[in-house]
């Protein structure tokens, strides 16, 4: 079956520290994606990977392909990145794959002053 | 060069009305994935189109839901006789290409409320 988990679920954190957030997925991908939603607002996509690590400003994404893990940290945190941090793929399908994504639950980051 | 556009933002029906809701995708695209967010639940795919095409619709309830992308004009996501469980975000994203190695650029959502 075709599972995305995210963790931890919800995350509490003061402004400055160092955050991380963990997505491990079943079988085979193409990409993983890492995605942002504000409350009632839209989705943002941040990285897309399929190998290596990835930076933008305070974000840096990891993935490890063999393990079928990705990370997302988040350098000295602050109160304007509360949101809900969602990892997602787009598995390999018998050697084909296009551009579905399958979720993982999300995370909720709430980043306290 | 617009982001992926949908509308209403907001969309409020009685039981047994029918819902439209429309996406136009990011200029060039041609690629259309909808996706809903049932409420504390996590977003789940419904149907992939290709211009004019339905390529994937294997998330997509076998009643009620219809899903359009005609060759002119927004992509359609049409829900007949809607119920209270029907009420959610129902997300587009649009890509260039079809392929799983490709970036996806979402749209603002659509949140529909059943009454």
């Amino acid at each position: 079956k075709n599972e995305v988990e995210q963790s931890p679920q919800n995350l509490t954190a003061q402004e400055g520290e160092f955050i991380t957030i963990n997505c491990s997925y079943s079988v085979g991908i193409s990409a993983l994606h890492w995605l942002q939603q504000h409350p009632g607002g839209g989705i943002v996509s941040l990285f897309m990977l399929s190998s290596g690590k990835k930076k933008h400003g305070r974000l840096i994404a990891t993935i490890n392909i063999q393990e079928k893990h990705s990370s997302l940290h988040i350098t000295a945190s602050h109160p304007r990145d509360s949101a809900v941090y969602i990892c997602a793929v787009s598995f390999n399908a018998g050697g084909t794959s296009y551009g579905k994504l399958t979720f993982g639950q999300g995370t909720i980051l709430t980043v306290h002053p | 060069n617009a982001g992926v556009m949908q509308n209403p933002r907001h969309l409020v029906r009685r039981r047994g009305q029918e819902a439209r809701l429309r996406c136009s995708p990011m200029k060039g695209h041609s690629h259309v994935y909808w996706y809903r967010q049932l409420p504390e639940e996590g977003l789940k795919f419904m149907v992939y189109l290709q211009k004019e095409n339905i390529i994937d619709e294997s998330g997509m309830p076998k009643e009620r839901f219809s899903a359009e992308f005609p060759k002119e004009g927004p992509s359609i996501l049409r829900i007949q006789q809607v119920v209270r469980g029907d009420s959610a975000a129902y997300f587009c994203a649009s890509s260039l290409y079809g392929g799983g190695n490709t970036e996806a650029f979402f749209g603002q959502g659509t949140r529909l409320t059943v009454v």
